[in-house]
């Protein structure tokens, strides 16, 4: 019974492709989130979400499309994939918005743009 | 400064020790902090909450200190599972529904046998 699942868990693609990641929670929480970890193994927030509709929009690129259908799910897509795309892209749900409640993360999905 | 900051370490251990980790977090208004645990390839997960008083779980103890705007981890007994890279999380508060939860860079930690 995994709470929060992304895939792909691994995603190699050229430069300039599209590809989306899905995530899903089964923890009824409201809030949902991306996370870019980068080389250097820092954890950055790129989007939240409450219920379906955008919180935070951390200055990422508009190559970045965030799509919410439902408060369960939270998929990016990105568009025109480039070197600096490559890192690990955790989604994340939490009970409450604003910083007040731990995140739950998912197992993250590795990207590679050759 | 970094708004939360922690030595990358790496602290390297023997079996049985007691290591003490320590953060500082720029943001006086912050509210909400939690240590969390990141295997290597693996997603973080939350270790403990840390709250005002101090709180303790196990071998694990977390303190936080406002004045100076810092929190700690302390792990008594260190065991070879313990090894892995720490994150300091506060919540950068500024008032409403854009405060995030904001995660320092990690120390790792490796537990010789």
């Amino acid at each position: 019974d995994t709470a929060v699942s992304q895939t792909p868990k691994y995603l190699v693609t050229q430069m300039g492709n599209d590809k989306s990641i899905k995530c899903e929670q089964n923890l009824g929480h409201d809030t949902m989130y991306w996370y870019k970890q980068d080389s250097k193994k820092f954890l950055k927030i790129m989007f939240s979400y409450n219920n379906k509709e955008l919180i935070i929009n951390e200055t990422v690129p508009n190559r970045f499309s965030p799509k919410s259908p439902d408060k369960a799910h939270l998929n990016l897509h990105i568009n025109s994939l480039e070197l600096g795309d490559s890192a690990v892209y955790f989604c994340a749900s939490s009970q409450e918005q604003g910083g007040s409640s731990p995140l739950h993360f998912g197992n993250g999905t590795r990207l590679t743009v050759t | 400064r970094k708004e939360v900051e922690q030595d990358p370490g790496p602290f390297n251990v023997p079996e049985g020790a007691t290591v003490a980790f320590n953060c500082t977090y720029s943001n006086s208004a912050s509210q909400s902090f939690f240590w969390y645990r990141q295997d290597c390839r693996k997603e973080p997960k939350l270790l403990m909450s840390v709250y005002s008083s101090g709180n303790e779980d196990g071998r694990f103890t977390a303190q936080l200190n406002r004045a100076s705007q810092y929190i700690s981890l302390l792990i008594r007994d260190s065991k070879l599972s313990d090894s892995a890279t720490y994150l300091c999380v506060v919540n950068q508060n500024y008032g409403g529904a854009t405060n995030k939860l904001i995660f320092g860079t990690g120390t790792l930690l490796a537990v010789q046998p």
